[in-house]
């Protein structure tokens, strides 16, 4: 059964836009929520973080805002960038015994126009 | 300081083969978990090593099996090959009390005829 769906499958923003992917969940019992970027050739790289206790975290341009009662976090990426191009999952971590199953999402494919 | 790294890059077997695969950790973590990346999809989890002992495994079957070493080091082990099994097949390290953040390596690219 697919516990994480992510959402859109694919963007296509501007550069200087600003780029919105959406991840909700089935399982309430997430309690670590990643977003991973991965390039072609290349292994998913951590770009950034949450714990259900904040409801959004900052890096750079890049922002995890978190929605527990509806069960979704999203990633904004601000003043995207040509470089920025990459597919990005997200990839939450249930509670419990669990510790070290994260749950990709399908990715989102992102492409920055110059 | 070295980040993980994998081997082979890429590995041509035939259906019924056995093929192992190996990954380093990053320097400083003692956790490994090996996930399977299907073509244009996202990473599945495939089991979790810590202190040398399988700790979790996700939904695959006895044909893959693993092992860690006292270095950390980890090998993935895939018997009786199938053409399903064609994927990327990635490693990722961790630290003992966090698990879950995890690191991955460029992964080995494996392609079963």
């Amino acid at each position: 059964q697919q516990q994480v769906k992510q959402s859109p499958q694919s963007l296509i923003v501007q550069k200087g836009g600003i780029s919105i992917i959406n991840c909700a969940y089935e399982n309430t019992a997430f309690d670590y929520f990643p977003w991973y970027q991965q390039f072609p050739g290349k292994g998913p790289a951590l770009l950034i973080a949450i714990r259900p206790d904040v409801s959004e975290k900052k890096e750079g341009r890049f922002t995890i805002s978190f929605n527990k009662s509806a069960k979704q976090f999203s990633l904004h990426i601000m003043d995207s960038q040509p470089g920025d191009s990459a597919t990005y999952f997200c990839a939450p971590k249930a509670t419990g015994g669990s510790q070290g199953n994260l749950i990709f999402g399908k990715g989102t494919k992102l492409s920055v126009k110059p | 300081d070295a980040g993980v790294t994998q081997s082979p890059t890429h590995l041509i077997k035939t259906r019924g083969q056995q093929v192992t695969l190996r990954c380093s950790p990053k320097s400083g973590h003692d956790t490994v978990s090996w996930y399977q990346q299907a073509l244009g999809q996202g990473p599945q989890f495939i089991f979790q090593y810590y202190e040398e002992e399988e700790r979790q495994r996700g939904n695959f079957p006895d044909r893959f099996s693993g092992h860690q070493f006292p270095n950390y080091s980890s090998e993935l082990n895939v018997n009786a090959l199938l053409l399903g099994d064609s994927a990327l097949y990635l490693c990722a390290s961790s630290f003992g009390t966090k698990p879950y953040e995890q690191y991955f390596g460029p992964g080995t690219r494996l392609t079963v005829t």
